[in-house]
């Protein structure tokens, strides 16, 4: 089936030590997203590419970057990530004016 | 006030009720509906799609979007306890791609 594919499904890293998430697709599709969802709250829009423009929110920390190296991935990096930024990290894919479907998520616990 | 209200819940009912899950906005521009359905540890699977004012039917799942109200619904039927899950709804504008949520209604369906 086409689908949105992350990996891992859990990571857990340390305080400080650099994390890469990573997720595929299938659909084709030329928008791909990362969320971030914390425990009982709605996702949260961390970036966005629309093919390879990159978007990021404004309220996204700098300790976030993303890299999409062709149509099919696109990672999420964590600089240094701290115990705050302990989550479920969404990926999502759209084409133009269509839902989002998501990934099962990876979810993230630092220690 | 947040752009779209949804109510936390939880809401609690006995396996065969109808279910009604809600959602208010505030922002006119918006013009593309979802419903989606979170299970613990999984990302958003979406449900329902609609664009239009009126109902959209699929199997137990009715989607209604009154826009003069600003007001849309998801009705369950005959809900069982796999029903049991967050229910999300989101909207998306006619400008671009960007998705916002409500907050997410966790409904627990008890045999």
């Amino acid at each position: 089936d086409a689908m949105v594919i992350q990996n891992p499904r859990y990571q857990v890293t340390q305080f400080g030590k650099p994390v890469t998430l990573s997720c595929s697709q299938t659909l084709n599709h030329n928008v791909m997203y990362w969320y971030q969802q914390k425990s009982s709250q709605a996702p949260k829009l961390l970036f966005h590419y629309y093919d390879k423009d990159f978007n990021n929110e404004a309220d996204t920390p700098d300790n976030f970057q993303s890299r999409r190296p062709n149509t099919s991935f696109c990672f999420l990096d964590i600089r240094s990530p701290g115990l705050g930024d302990a989550a479920m990290y969404l990926c999502a894919t759209s084409g133009v004016n269509s839902p989002l479907h998501f990934g099962n998520g990876t979810r993230l616990t630092v220690t | 006030q947040k752009e779209v209200e949804q109510d936390p819940g939880p809401l609690s009912v006995p396996e065969g009720a109808i279910v009604s899950l809600n959602c208010t906005y505030s922002n006119s521009a918006f013009q593309y509906f979802m419903w989606y359905r979170q299970y613990s540890r999984k990302g958003p699977e979406l449900l329902m799609y609609t664009y239009s004012s009126g109902n959209k039917e699929d199997g137990r799942f009715t989607a209604q979007v009154d826009k003069s109200s600003k007001y849309i619904s998801l009705f369950i039927r005959d809900s069982q306890p796999s029903d049991s899950a967050t229910y999300l709804c989101a909207m998306i504008s006619n400008a671009g791609n960007m998705l916002t949520f409500g907050g997410g209604t966790r409904l627990m369906v008890k045999p």
